[in-house]
């Protein structure tokens, strides 16, 4: 079944640590995404990539960094450097170089920080 | 910039009772605009889209129709069930609005009482 997977489910991580969520996706989407929800903010978006090796910033990028070596893979890695880690954060794809088409999210993680 | 308003939640509502949800969207041009559906402890799901004014999205007894003249993009459905309970968010699309992802409101948690 094609789809997107995120793990871990539940993340926890002690202040000062970097930590890396990842996102595969086999439905051969080129776009994918990064959200952060927050309770009654709805979502946010973090980073996006369009191609492998090539990404851009969303509107609360400070604190986060990604990578896209591969179509497949856009893990998201949150540094020392965010203030307010704790959040549940989604992972999506598209198929076109934008979204409008379907976005398909995956199950997400959840990060706490302790 | 772009913005999505829907109404406050928790929304209670008996089963088969009918529903509506606003959305309210602020942008230029003409975005694209999404209801998606997320249920406990999952990523979200599209639930219906429309692309362009005038458009009806539906699916699963779920409706809404792109309303340019009132910047609305409004969730209804006739008669829901229990297993409708979940967070619903609208979302929209814009091209050269800013960072190149969907833009959610805050999300209505729905909560069908049998």
């Amino acid at each position: 079944d094609g789809g997107i997977t995120q793990s871990p489910k539940y993340l926890f991580r002690k202040e000062g640590q970097n930590v890396t969520l990842s996102c595969e996706q086999n439905l051969n989407h080129d776009a994918m995404y990064w959200y952060r929800q927050d309770p009654g903010q709805g979502l946010r978006l973090i980073y996006y990539s369009q191609i492998v090796n090539d990404f851009q910033k969303g509107d609360i990028a400070e604190g986060y960094s990604v990578s896209r070596e591969k179509k497949e893979s856009f893990p998201l890695t949150v540094t020392s450097a965010q203030k307010n880690p704790t959040a549940f954060y989604l992972c999506a794809s598209t198929g076109l170089a934008g979204p409008t088409d379907t976005q398909y999210f995956g199950p997400g993680t959840r990060l706490t920080v302790l | 910039g772009d913005s999505v308003t829907q109404m406050e939640g928790p929304v209670t509502l008996s089963e088969e009772a009918f529903l509506t949800i606003n959305c309210t969207y602020t942008a230029t041009g003409y975005p694209s605009l999404f209801w998606y559906v997320q249920y406990p402890g999952e990523g979200l799901q599209l639930l219906l889209k429309a692309t362009k004014a005038d458009d009806k999205g539906s699916n699963k007894g779920f409706e809404a129709t792109y309303r340019k003249e009132t910047t609305s993009f409004h969730l209804e459905k006739g008669s829901v069930q229990v297993s409708d309970s979940a967070v619903y968010f609208c979302a929209l699309y814009h091209s050269g609005g800013g960072a190149d992802g969907l833009t959610f409101g805050k999300g209505t948690h729905l909560i069908i009482q049998p």
